[in-house]
């Protein structure tokens, strides 16, 4: 079974600059998909950035981007321009390729930003 | 386009009481997901239904039922509630050809057993 584990539990950051978010994962299959999802106060998951295994572009939406180290099993994101509305709980999950599609998160940083 | 419903938005319950908590989609889905997220974590797959007429278990089945009434619909079932089922659900669905994308999710449903 998969697993997928966030270490930072908390991160800060002023408004305008960058934080970076941990992710790694564990896997013995070789293609999949990731994702970073976004949760506000509002409890609503919304998809920050999706990134397919076998392409090694890093993937990048707007101000968001991601470093993916396949090798490592390391799925990080950057967070440019910090804005006060970025304030969030940010998930990484990983979805297998094979039957079902299922989802498995890590445990999530929540992600505070300083005026 | 609704996307994905839930109902209700909050429940309390007595321990042993039962309900249902019902999920919607109107994107014509395939695959349809039930998941808990308790304070503080991650959420976890509870049951999933691949397609119409299948259901499967996921990582924390236990204590729950769920029906695949259509293909709309996913339905998920405590039949005698316990404190440990404390959690906020969410209802998500994906179109089977998947491919890179996202699962879509409903509002969630806020469980509180006592």
């Amino acid at each position: 079974a998969q697993t997928v584990t966030q270490s930072q539990p908390e991160m800060s950051v002023q408004e305008a600059e960058t934080v970076t978010l941990s992710c790694t994962y564990d896997t013995s299959e070789s293609d999949y998909y990731l994702f970073w999802y976004k949760q506000p106060p509002s409890r609503q998951m919304i998809l920050v950035i999706r990134q397919e295994a076998y392409k090694q572009q890093n993937a990048t939406e707007n101000r968001f981007s991601v470093n993916f180290q396949k090798a490592a099993k390391s799925f990080s994101l950057k967070i440019s321009d910090s804005q006060l509305g970025d304030a969030a709980m940010y998930f990484c999950a990983y979805r297998s390729k094979a039957a079902g599609n299922k989802l498995t998160f890590g445990g999530g940083t929540r992600v505070l930003v300083k005026p | 386009n609704a996307g994905v419903t839930q109902t209700p938005k909050f429940q309390v319950l007595k321990t042993g009481q039962s309900m249902t908590l019902q999920c919607a989609q109107d994107m014509n889905h395939n695959s349809m997901y039930w998941y808990r997220q308790d304070p503080g974590m991650g959420l976890r797959l509870i049951y999933y239904s691949a397609s119409e007429g299948t259901t499967d278990k996921g990582e924390v089945p236990n204590g729950y039922n769920v029906s695949r009434l259509n293909k709309r619909e996913f339905s998920l079932r405590l039949e005698s509630a316990a404190p440990s089922q404390t959690s906020v659900y969410f209802c998500a669905s994906i179109s089977r050809l998947a491919g890179g994308n996202e699962q879509y999710f409903g509002p969630g449903t806020r469980l509180t057993v006592t």
